[in-house]
């Protein structure tokens, strides 16, 4: 989920099960989202986009779905492995090209 | 090898003084951005321009500046007026026009002496 203030929330798998992580968007007009990675003293990096007008959007060991009634995102990794250890945020594009993007949740993989 | 690059990786603010931080990208985009990221919050956007010689303010632009000379140059100065500088800061480009994908360089913290 999202949070604001110094401590993300953390979300800690076993290497080798799947994550899933959720971001709740506020605007129901808004119609382009990314996932993004971003490992620490680093900029974010892409991972999958998905627009409104798909519930669900497949890339390499990663899905995305989208449910725009409830206004909720999440990213599903597959067969988690230690080097997506990393804080995840979404982004969202509320108007032209604008994004929010969210605090993050922070995924900690044990191995 | 194409991408966005930032410097410089650190930088060192003195009380009164004036600081810029390069982005430089070669992806042929014509929209940078910039923003600031502070522990634990979303990244804010600063300033943004959609094409050559145009930029608007985002929603923290207060103490900073920008130019666009360059289509593929977009630097950032925090003037002594921003009285909180420390932070990240976050250089992006897209393609133009809206709903298009960031992406991002690899950032330069600012840390005031």
């Amino acid at each position: 989920g999202e949070s604001v203030g110094l401590h993300l929330p953390t979300l800690s798998v076993q290497e080798g099960d799947n994550s899933i992580i959720n971001c709740a968007y506020s605007n129901s007009a808004s119609d382009y989202f990314i996932w993004y990675k971003q490992e620490s003293g680093k900029g974010p990096q892409f991972i999958i986009d998905i627009r409104s007008n798909m519930d669900k959007r497949q890339g390499q060991r990663v899905t995305v779905l989208l449910n725009k009634t409830v206004k909720h995102l999440s990213l599903q990794i597959a067969a988690t492995q230690p080097g997506d250890s990393a804080v995840y945020f979404c982004a969202e594009n509320r108007y032209f090209n604008k994004f929010y993007f969210g605090s993050g949740t922070k995924l900690n993989v044990k191995p | 090898d194409g991408g966005i690059t930032q410097s410089p990786k650190y930088l060192f603010r003195k009380e009164g003084q004036n600081v810029t931080l390069s982005c430089e990208q070669n992806l042929n985009h014509d929209a940078m951005y910039w923003y600031r990221q502070d522990p634990g919050q979303g990244l804010r956007l600063i300033y943004y321009s959609q094409i050559v010689n145009d930029f608007q303010k985002g929603d923290i632009a207060e103490g900073y500046s920008v130019s666009r000379e360059k289509k593929e140059s977009f630097p950032l100065t925090v003037t002594s007026a921003q009285k909180n500088p420390t932070a990240f800061y976050l250089c992006a480009s897209s393609m133009a026009g809206g709903g298009e994908t960031q992406y991002f360089g690899p950032g330069t913290r600012l840390l005031v002496l």
